[in-house]
């Protein structure tokens, strides 16, 4: 298994610009969620989601959209791109069942930079 | 809002030396608590996980312990080594919505050295 996969690893963009980060699981995990990091700082819940065509808001979702139309993919877009979405973004899933025994997978992260 | 913080932010300690890293968090409404630990550039590994009604987590070298009702984990690491250099990260499960989520520390940053 690869686990979770996120591309690209790095981005530049220009403010107002958009872009889509992917993320794929092939653990056939039906929970998956996107968190971003800024520097020096703890991870963040943008959204997340309980299975295919179910998503919902975590604490920060402003400036973000997503998408489930499959239980592998989970992709993040950025519509009109600010200085302040400069961080690394995690995506990450989780088994099915109890959410006290069971822990999240990590993706290796996208670095993105709003210039 | 659950609030989670690790102290100390930075550690740097001789190899060999046991050595333990502080949580705490605000609500105990909680699923389980769990220790990630963060190579720079690289993703998050789960190192352990504290279901809630249990006390302690052990694996190798690495003990965790959760006090739910005073808010506080530690994870106790012995006999370091440089290759422990890392951040530490604390996350909190607890209920949101439709799922459940984590609520991070921002973690402490070790250093082994020989």
């Amino acid at each position: 298994n690869a686990g979770v996969t996120q591309t690209p690893k790095f981005r530049i963009l220009k403010i107002g610009q958009s872009m889509t980060l992917q993320c794929t699981q092939d653990m056939n995990h039906n929970y998956m969620y996107w968190y971003r990091q800024d520097p020096g700082m703890g991870l963040k819940l943008i959204y997340y989601s309980v299975g295919a065509g179910i998503t919902d808001k975590g604490e920060v979702p402003n400036g973000y959209n997503v998408s489930r139309s499959t239980t592998e993919d989970f992709p993040l877009r950025l519509e009109l791109a600010a200085p302040s979405q400069t961080s690394v973004y995690f995506c990450a899933s989780r088994p099915p069942g109890g959410p006290t025994e069971y822990t999240q997978y990590f993706g290796p992260g996208t670095r993105l930079t709003v210039l | 809002k659950q609030e989670v913080t690790q102290i100390p932010a930075a550690l740097s300690v001789p190899e060999g030396e046991n050595l333990v890293l502080n949580c705490s968090f605000t609500d105990s409404a909680i699923y389980n608590l769990q220790w990630f630990r963060q190579d720079p550039g690289k993703g998050l590994t789960s190192l352990l996980l504290i279901q809630s009604s249990q006390r302690e987590q052990t694996s190798g070298r690495l003990n965790a312990s959760l006090d739910k009702s005073s808010g506080r984990s530690t994870l106790y690491i012995a006999a370091s080594q440089p290759g422990d250099s890392a951040t530490y990260l604390c996350a909190v499960g607890s209920h949101t919505g439709t799922a459940s989520k984590l609520t991070f520390g921002t973690g402490t940053r070790l250093q082994v050295t020989l």
